[in-house]
């Protein structure tokens, strides 16, 4: 079973402060990486895709990936009340059609 | 705009009761995939459409099924619920291809009395 790992939290971030998300995962080839956005109640919404080593930026969002760790993570700058969510990582497995694997996600409260 | 829509959001049944749960697309994409999500776990993959070719995950349970009828619509059907199957039920939605999201609909909410 190829897993996926995620600090369950709830990880308390101040309002304007940087939130940082960790995400682990077993399948080594694995190539693309998902950050998912899930208010309480409602479906995930995709926020970031990557694909490459290093850094991607869009907006207050940055994902960065390191496969020789297997590890990718989501920061958000200058956090706001309405970040206030659950994060799943989701990474697709390489020994399939491409299926995605998820993790449990990460809740994340930020406090004015 | 072009967008992946459940029906109905929040759908009640009695235990034993077929219930069915539909989804359809305005993307155009050619997967659909169908996801079951009980509090504070991940989603978890039932089966999914690539076109008309339909393949079911090992751990699925017989009791669910799915039909695509066409490119835009897809059902999820449930022919004897338990108290179990209560959760929320997600479609989404992608183009072929190792590197495309999913994008998902608002959910279905699943109550078993």
């Amino acid at each position: 079973q190829k897993e996926v790992e995620q600090n369950s939290g709830p990880l308390s971030v101040p309002e304007g402060a940087i939130a940082s998300l960790n995400c682990t995962y077993s399948d080594r080839g694995s190539q693309s990486f998902f950050w998912y956005r899930q208010y309480s109640g409602k479906s995930p919404e995709l926020i970031m895709f990557i694909y490459s080593n290093g850094d991607k930026e869009d907006g207050r969002f940055t994902a960065q990936l390191n496969k020789a760790s297997q590890y990718v993570s989501l920061l958000i700058r200058d956090s706001q009340p309405s970040d206030s969510a659950t994060y799943l990582c989701a990474v697709r497995l390489t020994d399939s059609w491409g299926k995605l694997q998820f993790g449990a996600g990460t809740q994340v409260v930020v406090t004015p | 705009d072009a967008m992946v829509i459940q029906n109905p959001r929040y759908q009640v049944t009695q235990f034993g009761k077929p219930v069915t749960l539909s989804c359809s697309q305005t993307l155009n994409h050619n997967v659909m995939y169908w996801y079951q999500q009980k509090s504070s776990q991940a989603p978890k993959l039932l089966f999914h459409y690539y076109d008309k070719d339909f393949n079911n995950e090992a751990d699925t349970p017989d009791n669910f099924q799915s039909r695509r009828p066409n490119t835009s619509f897809c059902f999820l059907d449930i022919r004897s619920p338990g108290l179990g199957d209560a959760a929320m039920y997600l479609c989404a939605t992608s183009r072929a291809g190792g590197n495309q999201p999913q994008h998902f609909g608002d959910g279905t909410r699943l109550s078993i009395l």
